[in-house]
């Protein structure tokens, strides 16, 4: 069975700076891997399918990288809306989602 | 302008079968490739996904509650629901139902606003 694992569990950063997340699968999914973004009493928004393409309407300071078992997703420059919890999730037998990583106001 | 939204009751006592309706407009369920998927979210927790139905019916469960879930489709009404038995206090969760979309690579890309179960006698 495959797990998920995302680090930091907390990245505490201010406006403007740069947002590295990651998450670790603990065996091969391949680039079977999207990024979710959830704010607080909202419903997750998929940001990133097959660990590199972004959805529709997702803004280009959102980027993902990897393969495999490692997977960035990264926030090139935080606005006020980008503070939020992310959901990393594999899909290569069943959807699982990671803990989640939450980004808070430095 | 693909939409969802989640109906059911809002509080279940242990024990019993909780059913759950997501209503959906702006796709077909009989579309080759799509599918409509539950993931529930207990409070201050992760997302966890239950079930998914695909457009030709075939049907997939989480390995740790498929002896409890059942998801079924009616493509006439724009309807899929999902009957949880054995409801215990540990399922008390916003539940979500979500598109799972061939434009996306088949992940969740539309998502309802979420129904929140509370289970307690």
């Amino acid at each position: 069975e495959i797990v998920l694992t995302q680090s930091p569990a907390t990245l505490s950063l201010s406006p403007g700076e740069r947002a590295t997340l990651s998450c670790r699968a603990s065996q091969s999914v391949s680039s079977y891997l999207a990024w979710y973004q959830q704010k607080p009493g909202q419903a997750p928004r998929l940001l990133i399918y097959d660990a590199s393409n972004r959805a529709t309407g997702i803004p280009a300071r959102f980027s993902g990288s990897g393969s495999g078992t490692d997977f960035t997703l990264t926030i090139s420059s935080l606005e006020p809306e980008d503070f939020a919890v992310y959901y990393c999730q594999q899909r290569s037998n069943w959807p699982l989602f990671g803990p989640g990583t939450k980004v808070d106001i430095k | 302008q693909i939409t969802l939204k989640e109906s059911g009751p809002t509080l279940v006592k242990p024990t019993q079968t909780l059913t759950l309706t997501c209503t959906f407009s702006g796709f077909s369920l009989s579309t080759s490739g799509v599918g409509v998927g539950w993931i529930r979210q207990p409070p201050g927790k992760a997302l966890e996904w239950l079930a998914l139905i695909y457009w030709d019916d075939d049907k997939r469960y989480s390995p740790s509650l498929k002896s409890r879930l059942t998801i079924t489709k009616d493509t006439s009404k724009n309807q899929v629901v999902l009957t949880m038995t054995n409801m215990d206090p540990v399922d008390t969760a916003t539940y979500y139902c979500a598109h799972r979309g061939i434009a996306a690579a088949g992940y969740f890309d539309y998502w309802g606003q979420g129904t929140l179960v509370t289970v307690s006698s």
